[in-house]
This record gives C-alpha cells, sequence and structure tokens, in this order.
C-alpha cells in the first residue's frame, strides 16, 4: 500500500534551515508529483510546491520561492524539503502528499518544525 | 489568487442529521474542486474529486455538487466518525485552500 513516512519534529533556532524527508513507498515514486503543504496551528493548509521525481522538474508557490526548496532522491525513493532563514512565521505542520496537478490523494504523517531561540 | 470562503466556519449537528457545508471561489472554478477531510491530529484525507467524484473507499454517505463559484459538501447521515475539520480546494489556477469548516456533533 502507498505510504509516505516523513521524519522527525524539529526544533530549530531563527536565522537557520531544516531539511525534511518524505520517504515513499507502495508505488513507483517517479511517476507521481510530491506536493509540499504548510499548516500553522490553528489555521488552514497552504500549497508550498511540488517535484516530479521522475525528472526533477519543480513548481512553487510564489509565497515560497526563496523560502522552500524541493529535492527527491530516486535512489531512495525520498523527496526533500528545505526551508531556509527561518522565522516564526516558518513554525509549522508540513506535509507531503503524492499527487497530481488537481489533487492529493495520499498524505505524510506531517512533521512539526518549532522555530525558537 | 483565487480565494477560497467555506461557510459555516463551525457546524454542530446531530447524529443521523443531513448537513451541507459550503465554498465559494473568488472567480469561476470549473468545477476544479476537491474536498477533504482532516481528523484532529492527522493528516487530511481526500474525500471528493473533480467536485462530485468519491475517492475510492469513501463512505456513499459523502457527496459533492457545485459549479461556476458555488461548491457544496454533502453528508447524507452524519455519524459520530465524521467528526473532523473539511478543506475544499481549487485546481484551477495553482492550488489554494478554504480555510475549512469544523463539523461537530450536538
Amino acid at each position: 500500500q502507498v505510504q509516505l513516512q516523513q521524519s522527525g519534529a524539529e526544533l530549530v533556532k531563527p536565522g537557520s534551515s531544516v531539511k525534511i524527508s518524505c520517504k515513499a513507498s507502495g508505488y513507483t515514486f517517479t511517476s507521481y508529483d510530491m506536493h509540499w503543504i504548510k499548516q500553522q496551528p490553528g489555521n488552514g493548509l497552504e500549497w508550498i510546491g511540488w517535484i516530479y521525481p521522475g525528472n526533477g522538474n519543480t513548481k512553487y508557490n510564489q509565497k515560497f520561492n526563496g523560502k522552500a526548496t524541493l529535492t527527491a532522491d530516486k535512489s531512495s525513493s525520498t523527496a526533500y524539503m528545505q526551508l531556509s532563514s527561518l522565522t516564526s512565521e516558518d513554525s509549522a505542520v508540513y506535509f507531503c502528499a503524492r499527487g497530481t496537478t488537481a489533487y492529493f490523494d495520499y498524505w505524510g504523517q506531517g512533521v512539526m518544525v518549532t522555530v525558537s531561540s | 489568487d483565487i480565494q477560497m470562503t467555506q461557510s459555516p466556519s463551525l457546524l454542530s449537528a446531530s447524529v443521523g442529521d443531513r448537513v451541507t457545508l459550503s465554498c465559494k471561489a473568488s472567480q469561476n472554478i470549473y468545477k476544479y474542486l476537491n474536498w477533504y477531510q482532516q481528523k484532529l491530529g492527522e493528516a487530511p484525507k481526500l474525500l471528493i474529486y473533480y467536485t462530485n467524484s468519491l475517492q475510492t473507499g469513501i463512505p456513499s454517505r459523502f457527496s459533492g455538487s457545485g459549479s461556476g463559484t458555488d461548491y457544496t459538501l454533502t453528508i447524507s447521515s452524519l455519524q459520530p466518525e465524521d467528526v473532523a475539520t473539511y478543506f475544499c480546494q481549487q485546481y484551477n489556477s495553482w492550488l489554494t485552500f478554504g480555510s475549512g469548516t469544523k463539523l461537530e456533533i450536538k
């Protein structure tokens, strides 16, 4: 069955960077987009961008240009998102989700990133 | 950006009730609309795609409808396990979500 296993919670300092992972199993990793979605406490969902692991192509929500960098390792079926120049506004739960350009059919469990000195 | 407005933000209903959740887009999204269910502490789950197509494994008490700018998710007979927050998401222009409707049992 399709599974997306994300890395553990992160506590990071303002101004630093963090890289979180999403290991896929149960399907052909290179055949589907991998999306990343942000959810702040009590808030809704915000789409960050996607990567197509088959060729490494990426697309970003303009709001996250320069903030998020998406990569994928085909050999380990793992997608990554690096967030840079972290501020308190980046404290959130981040989900990876398999999908198409239309919808997200399988989601990871989410990673809580806390930015605090 | 296309803005998605969901109403109400909080809905309280009884088990067995027919429940209707609304989602309004700031412009025509041509039925490019999905619905997700998020239970407390869990990731969202896809319920409905392209306005009215039921995702595999989702109970038939869930249905979707709409066109243009106005869309609806209906639960025909509310069950205790339906307590969750429901989000709509458009994909006509990039991808944006509504702010959610929290559904609770009265």
